[in-house]
């Protein structure tokens, strides 16, 4: 699975949007962009994924880029529940044993 | 959310005891896997399942084993406690290799090794 490189730490405040990027110029094609987050002390949760075309869903939108070195999660009106860990993950959806690599992510702190 | 749930939540044991962590699931998914996660090191898969009886190893399997008897159901087992495990241990389950194939997570047990 390609290694995606994401800033550490980012700030946002309430109700404003939070741009994360993430990085990952060794993606392969058939590999898809996964986002993940980790409230503390909770099990990671699944936000979105996409492979080329732009997804939005109920919790975020995904924007990747054309040349798919890059992507960038969306939070359109971030809330002080959505401080967490942010996990940008690519990997191909039907390699063996389905396992997630999860770097070291961006922590997330929305603030008031 | 995910029908997943994890027991214990907590516990405490000392070195050299054996340790089952269960990982319980309604939703009848195919896929369960075993995570431990540490400080700098994210999360690691440990074993996973792709159906009943059907096991393999993962990243840092050394010191454990998994049974999955029936669906719902996958057990980890700490044969001998060590200090080193002590960690969060996270089940997942997914529902098929391909399509989306995202992972619901469990609430995570505590595990302490004396």
């Amino acid at each position: 699975d390609a290694k995606t490189t994401q800033p550490p730490s980012m700030d946002c405040a309430e109700g404003r949007a939070a741009n994360l990027p993430c990085n990952h110029s060794t993606i392969s094609g058939n590999e898809y962009v996964y986002w993940y987050r980790q409230i503390h002390s909770q099990g990671p949760q699944y936000i979105i994924h996409g492979l080329k075309n732009n997804e939005t869903n109920e919790m975020a939108s995904l924007i990747i880029t054309e040349d798919r070195k890059s992507s960038t999660l969306i939070l359109p009106h971030a809330t002080l529940r959505d401080t967490a860990v942010y996990y940008c993950i690519v990997r191909v959806p039907d390699n063996a044993g389905n396992m997630l690599t999860f770097g070291g992510g961006t922590r997330l702190m929305v603030k008031p | 959310d995910a029908g997943i749930t994890q027991s214990p939540r907590h516990k405490v044991t000392e070195t050299g005891t054996p340790v089952t962590l269960r990982c319980h699931q309604t939703e009848n998914h195919r896929y369960m896997y075993w995570y431990r996660q540490d400080p700098g090191h994210g999360l690691r898969l440990i074993h996973y399942s792709y159906g009943v009886k059907d096991t393999d190893k993962g990243e840092v399997s050394d010191g454990y084993s998994v049974s999955r008897s029936k669906t719902e159901d996958f057990l980890l087992t700490l044969e001998s406690a060590t200090s080193s495990q002590t960690s969060v241990y996270f089940c997942a389950i997914s529902g098929s290799a391909g399509g989306r194939n995202e992972q619901f997570f469990g609430p995570g047990t505590r595990l302490t090794v004396l």
